[in-house]
């Protein structure tokens, strides 16, 4: 089955600097990856996605790469806020028309004011 | 986007008992929907995956006579968690999706088992 690995564990940046988080995935077949942000005993919230015929998507701050030869994908967060600290999941999905995803483990990000 | 409304948000319950949680879509059809596990300061560790009208594809090492499921109409999917334990408890997530969609989650049960 599909592996993701996800890095960093944590990430500590200063409100305005930029956070990059990467997940490497196993499964050549996977053709969708969705990030999600949780809050602290809330439910994950798609954040952005971006599908296997695109190498890029940016929507506002936050902008998602998708390198399908080294099977590695990352997101980007310019000019961070403190609202931004959170724990952000990356997943991948092999599409088998329900797109059922496998999670990264999770990076807990933390924007100092 | 879609709404996908979970209750109850936390639950008590005896050792020994058994709890369910209800998984809604309330503004689609859901032909598909999954359960999670998530322990704290952990990721969503996939339980099963339930399509409407037959049963449920569970996980390795996921006990399906213990974490039943039913999702009897395309809008509710439930999970009962029977003869529950301390190690049960845990937040549970459902999600559900709509063909060729990404899904979506419910708020969570938190579930502590006394």
């Amino acid at each position: 089955g599909e592996n993701v690995e996800q890095h960093p564990s944590t990430l500590s940046v200063q409100e305005g600097d930029s956070a990059v988080i990467k997940c490497t995935y196993s499964d050549s077949a996977s053709n969708y990856f969705p990030w999600y942000k949780q809050e602290l005993g809330k439910r994950p919230q798609l954040i952005i996605d971006i599908r296997s015929n695109v190498g890029e998507k940016k929507d506002q701050r936050i902008a998602v790469t998708l390198n399908k030869t080294a099977k590695h994908f990352s997101l980007h967060i310019t000019e961070t806020q403190p609202e931004d600290s959170a724990v952000y999941f990356c997943a991948a999905s092999m599409g088998r028309g329900s797109y059922i995803p496998t999670f990264g483990r999770g990076t807990s990000l933390i924007v100092h004011p | 986007g879609a709404v996908v409304s979970q209750h109850p948000s936390w639950v008590i319950c005896k050792s020994g008992t058994s709890v369910k949680i209800e998984c809604r879509s309330l503004d689609f059809q859901a032909t598909t929907m999954f359960w999670y596990r998530q322990f704290p300061k952990q990721s969503l560790m996939l339980m099963a995956t339930s399509n409407e009208g037959s049963k449920a594809t569970y996980e390795q090492g996921v006990e399906k006579d213990k974490f039943l499921i039913n999702h009897a109409s395309l809008t509710l999917s439930t999970l009962t968690v029977t003869s529950a334990h301390p190690e049960d408890s845990s937040f549970y997530i459902c999600s559900a999706s709509q063909q060729n969609t990404e899904a979506f989650f419910g708020q969570g049960t938190r579930l502590t088992v006394v």
